[in-house]
Order: C-alpha cells, then structure tokens, then sequence
C-alpha cells in the first residue's frame, strides 16, 4: 500500500531559526495535504496540493509539490514558539477518499 | 467553519468490558467519518472509514468485530472497542469530510484518549 515517509522525526530549532520538514512517497501521489497538531491536540488541515510542481504560501509558511508527485515540502520562515507541534503531510490515494498520513515531524522551538 | 465533536475525551475502562465512543459532526453533514488510532509520538493509523447507511470499511489487520463501528446518521459515528484489552489502550481520533462543501479537507474531532486497566 501506499507509504509516506517524512524527515526529520524530530527538530528543536531556536525561535527565529527557519525549518523545512520533507515528505517522501515511493508511489506517485494524487495530492497531499498538511496537517499541524500541536502537542495533545488534533490535527489541522493547513493545505492541499494538486498540480506538479506546485508551490502555495501562508505568511510564513511555503509548501511545495515536487514535479514527479512523489514528495512535498513544508518550509517555514523565521520559527516562533507558536509554531510548535507535529506536522503531518498526508494524502488520498487514487480513488478512495481516505488519507494516508505520513510518520510526522516534531518540532520543538526554544525562545 | 466545520466543528467535529466527540465524547468522551477520556475514558478509563476495566479489562474485559466494552467502550463506545462518539464522533459528531455539529454544524455540518458528513456521509463519511474516518477513525484514527494515535499512540504515542507517532502518526496517525487509520483504522476504518464509516459509511453512513453502510457497512465500514476497515483497513488491513483490523478486527471488525473488535472495533464495531456505526454511522447511523449523516452527523453521528461511533466506534465500540469490545471486550477491551491493556493494548487496545490508545488515542483514537476521528474526522469527518463536508459533503455539502465537497470538501476535501478532514475535519478531526479532538480525540478520545482510552485507557484500560
């Protein structure tokens, strides 16, 4: 079935420092889709990518589809303390509305 | 925006007996809800996808008639862990997708943390 695998498990950056999370699938994605869930919390739909080679921007935040859809990337300029938490890609594999959800990437940012 | 609910929040259980938990979408319909397990430091398994007026569909390696599942309703789910074991001990969460949106995007409840003793 289909496997996401997402680097670095785990990162502690120092507030102000920039941070990027990948995403990797051996299979080619239909989409993908980020989620962020702050430590004993739920997770929540940050965006969803479709088209090779797509790159969207939330302030501080740029995600990007790689152009064979196999991974993704979430980058995020300037860390704060607010942007602590585990952030999952996840994706639907073709023809079924559930979602795979990548291993995750902690991060820890320090003030 | 789409509110998903679920109860209880936590829930401490003897071995042997049996839990039911409640997925709820409040302010829109939902003709399929997904339940999540979550241990700890680690992702999220999806472990069915409840069809409203059907029967689930469970993922590979989950037991059916250990995790009952309902969807009864195109704003309520439930999950039954029977007979619950020690390991069955977990975070379960669920999520629900707007079918009036057509929306892609899942909409997770805040999670039910089980523990069995």
């Amino acid at each position: 079935g289909q496997q996401v695998m997402q680097i670095p498990q785990y990162q502690h950056v120092q507030e102000g420092e920039d941070f990027t999370t990948y995403c990797n699938s051996s299979t080619t994605l239909s989409n993908i889709q980020w989620y962020k869930q702050r430590p004993g919390g739920h997770p929540v739909f940050l965006i969803q990518l479709v088209k090779s080679g797509e790159v969207k921007k939330q302030k501080r935040l740029t995600f990007q589809f790689g152009e064979a859809k196999k991974n993704s990337s979430l980058h995020i300029t300037a860390t704060q303390t607010t942007d602590v938490g585990t952030y999952f890609c996840a994706s639907n594999p073709t023809g079924f509305q559930k979602l795979v959800f990548g291993t995750g990437t902690r991060l820890l940012v320090s003030p | 925006g789409a509110v998903v609910s679920q109860h209880p929040s936590r829930v401490i259980c003897k071995s042997g007996t049996s839990v039911k938990i409640e997925c709820r979408s409040l302010d829109f319909q939902a003709t399929t809800m997904f339940w999540y397990r979550q241990f700890p430091k680690k992702s999220l398994m999806l472990m069915a996808t409840s069809n409203e007026g059907s029967k689930a569909t469970y993922e590979q390696g989950v037991e059916k008639d250990k995790f009952l599942i309902n969807h009864a309703s195109l704003t309520l789910s439930t999950l039954t862990v029977t007979s619950a074991h020690p390991e069955d001990s977990s975070f379960y969460i669920c999520s629900a997708r707007n079918r009036d949106r057509g929306s892609y995007e899942q909409y997770f409840g805040p999670g039910t943390r089980l523990t069995v003793t």
